[in-house]
């Protein structure tokens, strides 16, 4: 199965860049996922990455290391509206996602 | 593309009531949809995998004959909370993956069942 692990939470101001750290372990890797959750909303879907390195999308990046099971989630020029937690994911047996905990993100004026 | 749709979005009943909640993919099929519940400032936890047209996995700790679930095409499971108590209230949400082979759930907006 996978083990999961992500800080709990943080604050950062508009326009500022933060990073959210994943770190799994993994008896057999797929891919790691990110999620976006609102408060009381269902989680949204962000990014998959399965190859080492870095992916860009707008404001949101996404890193995977393999080798170190380690995986981060940038998010630039921070707008309220993304205050949220973000989740990262991690296929196991049975078509299923092992999620962590969730970071929860505030972002202040 | 993939979308997921629950209905209803919300509702309230009395206690010793059943609730029914459908679960939706609109644009894509879905072999393999995924039932959650997220207690508030909680993380989500999976309640059951349903494969279309097979029996549905439950997760250790819930109970099958409580919780029915239901995918009888491949765009639409339903998960059935039988002789709902308080304690059941929660935020029910179901997610689709698609045939094509990649991982990746999509999310249905969830369901707000309150039990009095």
């Amino acid at each position: 199965g996978q083990n999961i692990d992500q800080p709990t939470e943080m604050t950062a101001t508009e326009g500022a860049i933060v990073q959210i750290n994943c770190t799994y372990q993994t008896s057999g890797f797929n891919g790691l996922f990110w999620y976006q959750q609102h408060a009381g909303e269902a989680p949204t879907f962000l990014s998959y990455n399965v190859l080492d390195g870095l992916e860009e999308k707008g404001r949101f990046s996404s890193f995977l290391s393999r080798s170190k099971g380690y995986s981060y989630l940038l998010l630039k020029e921070l707008q309220m509206k993304d205050s949220a937690s973000y989740l990262c994911a991690a296929p196991e047996g049975n078509n299923r996602l092992a999620f962590g905990k969730g970071n929860q993100v505030v972002v202040i004026p | 593309g993939a979308v997921v749709s629950q209905h209803p979005s919300w509702v309230i009943c009395k206690s010793g009531t059943s609730v029914k909640i459908e679960c939706r993919s609109l644009d894509f099929q879905a072999t393999t949809m995924f039932w959650y519940r997220q207690f508030p400032k909680q993380s989500l936890m999976l309640m059951a995998t349903s494969n279309e047209g097979s029996k549905a996995t439950y997760e250790q700790g819930v109970e099958k004959d409580k919780f029915l679930i239901n995918h009888a095409s491949l765009t639409l499971s339903t998960l059935t909370v039988t002789s709902a108590h308080p304690e059941d209230s929660s935020f029910y949400i179901c997610s689709a993956r698609g045939t094509g082979g990649k991982e990746t759930q999509y999310f249905g907006p969830g369901t707000r069942l309150l039990v009095l």
